[in-house]
C-alpha cells in the first residue's frame, strides 16, 4: 500500500518567518495531494490541494509545490502569523479514493 | 453549518464494556471514515464504507465492527472496550469515487477506557 513520510514533526518558527513541510509518497499512481490543517480542539479542514498535472498552486500565504519524478511534494506558509499555529497533515490518494495520512506536523508560530 | 456530526463529543468507559460512537452526515456523500488519532501517530484508518451496508478495514481494524444501515450514518463499535483504545476517533465522509476526494471531518469522539 502507499507510504507516506512527512517531515518535521515539530516546526517552531517566529512571527514573519516562512515554513516548509514536506511529504514524500512511495506509489508512483498517486494523483491527488490535500493538506489539512487541525487547530487545537478543532476537527481537521482542508486547507489547499493540488493534483498530479500541476506542479505549484497558490491561495495567499499558502502555497503547495509537486514534485511527481521525486514523489514529494510540499506546503510553503509564509509570513507566518500566531493563527497558523496548528498541526498540518499531507495526505496522498491514488487510484482508489482512500487518502493515506502523514503523520502531521506541529507548526508553532511564535510572536 | 455543522454536516459531519458525531454524538459523544467524551466517553470514560470501563474495561470490557461494549461501546457505540455514532457519526452522521447530511451532505449525502457515499464514502464515510472512521479513523484514530494518537499523538506522533496522525490518521490511522479503521474502517471506511463506500455504500450502504458496505465496509472495508482500514489499517487497523482490530478490535472495531462497523455499521452503515443508512446513507447518513456509520457507527464504529468496539465490542469489548480495552485501554489500549483509549484514544481520540474521528468520523469523515467524502463525496464519491474518484481520487479527488476532500473529506469532511467530525469534531472527534474522546473516548477514555478505565
Amino acid at each position: 500500500g502507499e507510504n507516506v513520510e512527512q517531515h518535521p514533526s515539530t516546526l517552531s518558527v517566529q512571527e514573519g518567518d516562512s515554513a516548509v513541510i514536506k511529504c514524500t509518497y512511495s506509489d508512483s499512481a498517486s494523483n491527488y495531494f490535500p493538506w489539512y490543517k487541525q487547530e487545537l480542539g478543532k476537527r481537521p479542514q482542508l486547507i489547499i490541494d493540488i493534483r498530479s498535472n500541476v506542479g505549484e498552486k497558490k491561495d495567499q500565504r499558502i502555497a503547495v509545490t509537486l514534485n511527481k519524478t521525486a514523489k514529494h511534494f510540499s506546503l510553503h506558509i509564509t509570513e507566518t502569523q500566531p493563527e497558523d499555529s496548528a498541526v498540518y497533515f499531507c495526505a496522498v490518494t491514488g487510484g482508489s479514493y482512500i487518502p493515506t495520512f502523514g503523520r502531521g506536523t506541529s507548526l508553532i508560530v511564535h510572536p | 453549518d455543522v454536516k459531519v456530526t458525531q454524538s459523544s463529543r467524551y466517553l470514560v468507559k470501563r474495561t470490557g464494556e461494549k461501546v457505540f460512537l455514532e457519526c452522521v452526515q447530511d451532505m449525502d456523500h457515499e464514502n464515510m471514515f472512521w479513523y484514530r488519532q494518537d499523538p506522533g501517530l496522525g490518521l490511522r484508518l479503521i474502517y471506511f464504507s463506500y455504500d450502504v451496508k458496505m465496509k472495508e478495514k482500514g489499517d487497523i481494524p482490530e478490535g472495531y465492527s462497523v455499521s452503515r444501515e443508512k446513507k447518513e450514518r456509520f457507527s464504529l463499535i468496539l465490542e469489548s472496550a480495552s485501554t489500549n483504545q483509549t484514544s481520540m476517533y474521528l468520523c469523515a465522509s467524502s463525496l464519491g469515487h474518484s481520487g479527488a476526494n476532500v473529506l469532511t471531518f467530525g469534531a472527534g469522539s474522546r473516548l477514555t477506557v478505565l
